[in-house]
């Protein structure tokens, strides 16, 4: 299957400190994006890397894709208690139809 | 901000029964998207649309499920008949263009008695 799977599963860091998450996928793809979500609530989306792009920065989110390993990273630096949130990484297949698949996600604590 | 909004917040209704879900997308997107969630797993494509037609449908979007975009507005999935395992979180989403950013609506809560 295509999808991106996200580890770890689950993730407790105090205030404060970094947060990085992994995320690995199967098949080529034209771009891998990561999404958060409240509990309960839609997802959010957060950053968008392209295939042919390494790292990319917005705010305290730095995203990097490795295409060879098939593999990506998100980056969430000076965590917040509000940034307590899944995380999901998401995967279009370039297979000309128009399918964002997501993987299980990561549960991401942060402590005040 | 625009946002995909989605009626009802919750549904409950009996085994068997049909059931329609109802959202809004962003008024100039173009591609629209069904998901589902069951609580606590991971969030399941369903069914993409784009141009009046079905552009890419998974397994789980079998011959019970089907969507419509009745007018330029509404986007639904109708459930013909509703099992046990149906009941999850659905959500609608939507995009400008087919492979970037999708904005999703709260969802819809669907419990199948």
């Amino acid at each position: 299957s295509q999808q991106g799977e996200e580890d770890p599963q689950a993730l407790s860091i105090q205030e404060g400190e970094n947060a990085t998450m992994n995320c690995s996928y199967k098949t080529s793809i034209n771009n891998l994006q990561w999404y958060r979500q409240n509990s309960g609530r839609g997802l959010v989306h957060l950053i968008l890397i392209r295939s042919n792009e390494r790292e990319k920065h917005s705010g305290r989110l730095r995203v990097t894709l490795d295409t060879s390993k098939k593999s990506s990273s998100l980056l969430i630096t000076a965590s917040r208690a509000a940034d307590t949130a899944s995380y999901f990484c998401a995967t279009v297949a370039n297979t000309g139809g128009f399918k964002t698949i997501f993987g299980a996600g990561t549960r991401l604590f942060v402590k005040a | 901000e625009p946002e995909v909004t989605q009626t009802p917040s919750h549904q409950v209704t009996q085994m068997g029964q049909e059931v329609i879900l109802r959202c809004v997308p962003i008024s100039n997107h173009l591609y629209f998207y069904w998901y589902r969630q069951i609580l606590g797993q991971k969030v399941e494509f369903l069914v993409s649309f784009y141009n009046n037609e079905i552009s890419e449908k998974s397994e789980i979007f079998d011959d019970q499920f089907s969507v419509e975009r009745p007018d330029g507005s509404n986007f639904t999935l109708k459930i013909r008949s509703t099992k046990l395992e149906d009941s999850a979180m659905y959500f609608c989403a939507s995009s400008w263009q087919g492979e970037e950013k999708l904005f999703f609506g709260s969802g819809t809560q669907l419990s199948v008695l």
